[in-house]
Formats: C-alpha cells, structure tokens, sequence
C-alpha cells in the first residue's frame, strides 16, 4: 500500500512568507507526527495528532508554527512570517496509533523548506 | 536537561564483520527505545523496538541491548553488508507522552566490501 506522502517535497521560500506543508498518513493510521530535521542532526519532535486533536504540541518552536488536522487523516503544517533559521527538513510520520504497543511510526520523505 | 548521545564519527567496517553502535542518555527514564535507518534524502525507517523491561530484542541480523542501569542501548548489525550503510537513529519514548520521540543525532555506518 501507499507509504506516508508529503507535498511539496521542496520548497523555497522568501524570509517574512507564509508557507504550508502536507502530509498525507497511511490510511487507518490514527497517530500522525511532525518532526524536522537540520543537516547532520536527528529528527526534533514538533507536535502530534492522536485523531483530529493535537496530543502534544510541546516541540513547535513558537507561535509561528501552527500545525491541523481537521478530519483526522491529512495535516497541514504552517509557518507564519518565516525566518531563514527556519530552513530545514520537515518529517510527517503516522502509526496505528501512538502508544507503546503501537510506537512503530513510518515516515514520509520530507520537505525541504529553504527561507532566502 | 535530557540528552542523547550517539558517536558522531562514522563507523567504518569491513563486509562480514559485526557493526556495534551505542547510544547513552541522560536525564531521561524512557519506557521504551526504537533504532531506525535512514538513507541520505530520505525519511527515517523503523527497524526494532525494545521496552524498558526487556533485555535484548532480535530480528533477522540486528540485535539491540537496553540497559537502563547504565543507561544505555546497543545495536549490532551481524554479518555486514555494504547495503547496511547508512545512518542509524537511537529514538527515545516516554510514558508523559506516548507520540513523542526524542532522537539522537545518529552514527554513519559505511560497509567496505
């Protein structure tokens, strides 16, 4: 079956813009995470949906990251007012749900955002 | 505050031989560990779980170690092959927060035939 999709999987944007990015799970997954990832660094937790709610949002670096999911299946993350610190690959995951029996998560291939 | 660490320089071993990777915490009491593999432009791709109350867990070629006396997790890689080159993920979880992985910063493998 289909793996976990994101779109775009690049994209280059200007210091101050909006940007979104999509993740697409695996369908039946019920747990989808947002992570992201600098050059030489593993992935940093953002936030994670556990159905339409937000389980834990307690890695979004700050209010310009907002993050929804609103019919428990595709999320769309957002960055308001981007920064070139920004810049970094952006990981979507899912798994069945989360828990310890259900830890295993499967990741998409990222979007590489890149602020000028 | 919480800390993982994983040897940064890459582990360079010849096809055959047994590849041991390690990864310590700090600060941290974690019900459970995960390694994953990832390739260069490429997502993270789960390879073993083991739980806090578990010694050692196998598949296939892979063994990993969870000692949390010391704080610690091994993984080994038997009889390598070139295609097991890659970067190798220690991800920590805990019960205050079932979804939520901390990872290391990952160890280089590279398999010479």
């Amino acid at each position: 079956g289909a793996g976990v999709s994101q779109t775009p999987s690049n994209k280059v944007t200007e210091k101050g813009k909006y940007v979104e990015l999509r993740c697409d799970p695996i369908s039946g997954h019920t747990a989808l995470y947002w992570y992201r990832q600098s050059l030489g660094q593993g992935p940093e937790f953002l936030i994670y949906f556990q159905g339409t709610g937000a389980a834990d949002d307690s890695g979004l670096p700050n209010d310009r990251f907002f993050a929804v999911r609103p019919e428990g299946s595709v999320s769309t993350l957002k960055i308001q007012r981007t920064e070139r610190g920004d810049s970094a690959v952006y990981l979507c995951a899912s798994s069945l749900r989360a828990g310890q029996g259900h830890g295993e998560q499967y990741f998409g291939p990222g979007t590489r955002l890149t602020v000028t | 505050s919480q800390k993982i660490e994983q040897n940064s320089e890459a582990l360079n071993i010849q096809e055959g031989k047994t590849a041991t990777l390690t990864c310590n915490y700090t600060n941290y009491s974690p019900a459970y560990l995960q390694w994953y593999r990832q390739d260069p432009g490429r997502g993270p791709v789960f390879l073993l779980l083991i739980r806090e109350n578990e010694k050692e867990k196998r598949k296939e070629r892979l063994k990993v170690t969870f000692d949390t006396t010391l704080k610690q997790s091994l993984f080994h890689i038997t009889a390598s092959q070139p295609a097991d080159s890659a970067t190798y993920l220690c991800a920590l979880g805990s019960t205050d927060s079932w979804g939520k992985l901390q990872f290391g910063a990952g160890t280089q493998v590279v398999v010479t035939p």
